[in-house]
């Protein structure tokens, strides 16, 4: 049981291009999410989704685009990367909102952009 | 608005010694309460977590009680070894802007020294 898989663990990107952060999970989990942690702000939603087919934005959406096309696969799109978007990203998933389970987290994906 | 508030760090302790991060929040209606554990290099772990008034969390010798009078979710533990040297995260679950989601303090970075 791999839990909830991220790749690539780093990623250093030049100002203006494009990449796609991957996040499965086999563990059946309904509710998937994108979060980035920056220094002393904890951990920001920037997407998140309920089900295959289903995403909504979270918090700070503005720069990034998701899908779900199955239950275990995630990606989190990067259209036109900017210094801003440096940040340390987490994908997690949850077989409920949260309450029971809690959250599983992946490793991490470290980005720079310069 | 919805937000958690968390003692700043780093929090430097001798092994054996006696472990209290405070947390605080800010929310409407009752929220379920976290907290996370992030490894150097890991991903988010669920510590414990409380989802009414009143409820102890507890896990690995950590507890933490959620009191709805005082707004607070206090991370205690009573004799703390080298391997608790991560960064805690309290947070909560909320019903926001149309969506689930978790709401999550800044983190406080606890050293243990031997």
């Amino acid at each position: 049981n791999a839990g909830v898989t991220q790749t690539p663990k780093f990623q250093v990107l030049k100002t203006g291009q494009s990449m796609t952060l991957q996040c499965a999970q086999d563990m059946n989990h309904e509710y998937m999410s994108w979060y980035r942690q920056d220094p002393g702000m904890g951990l920001r939603l920037i997407h998140y989704s309920v089900g295959a087919g289903i995403t909504d934005q979270g918090e700070v959406p503005n720069g990034y685009n998701v899908s779900r096309s199955t239950t275990e696969d995630f990606p989190l799109r990067l259209l036109s990367a900017a210094p801003s978007q440096t940040s340390v990203y987490f994908c997690a998933s949850s077989p409920d909102r949260g309450d029971v389970y809690g959250y599983t987290f992946g490793s991490g994906t470290r980005l720079t952009v310069v | 608005g919805n937000s958690v508030t968390q003692m700043e760090g780093p929090v430097t302790l001798s092994e054996e010694a006696f472990l209290t991060i405070n947390c605080t929040y800010t929310a409407t209606g009752y929220p379920s309460l976290f907290w996370y554990v992030q490894y150097p290099g890991e991903g988010l772990q669920l510590l414990l977590k409380a989802t009414k008034a009143d409820d102890k969390g507890s896990n690995k010798g950590f507890e933490a009680t959620y009191r709805k009078e005082t707004t607070s979710f206090h991370l205690e533990k009573g004799s703390v070894q080298v391997s608790d040297s991560a960064v805690y995260f309290c947070a909560l679950r909320t019903f926001s802007g149309g969506y689930n989601k978790l709401i999550f303090g800044a983190g406080t970075r606890l050293a243990v020294h031997p």
